[in-house]
C-alpha cells in the first residue's frame, strides 16, 4: 500500500469548511484513497473513498488531483463534533485478494474545530 | 443493529496473567480485524481472520494468538500479558462483497492495562 504524508494538526473555526490534504505520490493505479476518522479515542469512522474522481457524500466530500498524488477531505461547515484525527489511507480497492481489506493507519491529522 | 462488540472495556491485567477478549459482530461480515493503538499512534494490525476457522497474522502478531470458530466472532488472547502490551484494542469486521468499498466498522474499544 502506498504511503501517505498528512499534517499533523490543523485548526478550523466552526461553521467554516475543514480542508484536510494528504499527499500520496507513489499510489498506483488501482489504489483508492480512503479517509476515517477517530473521535476521543472511539474506533474509527469510514468517511469516505474515491479512486480518480471527486466524490461526495452526507459527511463530506473528497478531492482527488489529476495526477492522484494528492488529495483533499473537506467538510463543509465544520462543527464542533467533528474535531477528530483524520486518517488519509491508500489502498487496493476491494476486501477481496490478497489485501482482504487491511488498513495501515498512520499518525493522522488532529482537526481542532472551535467556536 | 449493535455493528462490532467488544467486551470487556477496561481491563486491568498483571504481568504474566492470560485473557481473552471477545469481538462479535452482527453483520455477517467474513472478514474481522484485531487492531491495536498504543498513546499517539495510528492504529497496527495484529491478526485479521477472512473466514470461519482461518486466522492470519498481521503487522504486529507477537504475544498474541487468534481464533475464528463462529462467523460472527473473534477472539483475541494474551497468554502471558506483559506491560507492553498495554494498548487499547479495537475490532473490526468488513465484507468482501462490495467492489471498491472495504469500509470497514469498529468497535468502541478495551483499554488493556497491564501492570
Amino acid at each position: 500500500d502506498a504511503k501517505t504524508t498528512q499534517p499533523t494538526s490543523m485548526d478550523c473555526a466552526e461553521g467554516r469548511a475543514a480542508n484536510l490534504p494528504c499527499n500520496h505520490s507513489t499510489i498506483s493505479g488501482n489504489e483508492y484513497v480512503y479517509w476515517y476518522r477517530q473521535i476521543h479515542s472511539q474506533g474509527p469512522q469510514y468517511i469516505i473513498h474515491g479512486l480518480k474522481n471527486n466524490e461526495t457524500n452526507e459527511m463530506a466530500s473528497l478531492i482527488i488531483t489529476e495526477d492522484r498524488k494528492s488529495s483533499t477531505l473537506i467538510l463543509p461547515h465544520a462543527t464542533l463534533r467533528d474535531t477528530a484525527v483524520y486518517y488519509c489511507i491508500v489502498r487496493v480497492a476491494g476486501a477481496g485478494g490478497t489485501s482482504y481489506g487491511k488498513l495501515t493507519f498512520g499518525q493522522g491529522t488532529i482537526l481542532t474545530v472551535h467556536p | 443493529n449493535a455493528g462490532v462488540t467488544q467486551t470487556p472495556k477496561f481491563r486491568v491485567l498483571k504481568t504474566g496473567q492470560s485473557m481473552t477478549l471477545l469481538c462479535a459482530q452482527d453483520m455477517n461480515h467474513e472478514y474481522m480485524y484485531w487492531y491495536r493503538q498504543d498513546p499517539g499512534m495510528g492504529l497496527r494490525l495484529i491478526h485479521y481472520s477472512v473466514g470461519e476457522g482461518t486466522t492470519a497474522k498481521g503487522e504486529v502478531p507477537d504475544g498474541y494468538n487468534v481464533s475464528r470458530l463462529k462467523k460472527q466472532n473473534f477472539l483475541l488472547g494474551l497468554e502471558s500479558a506483559a506491560p507492553s502490551q498495554t494498548s487499547v484494542y479495537f475490532c473490526a469486521s468488513s465484507s468482501p462483497v462490495r467492489v471498491g468499498n472495504t469500509e470497514a466498522f469498529f468497535g468502541q474499544g478495551t483499554r488493556l492495562t497491564v501492570v
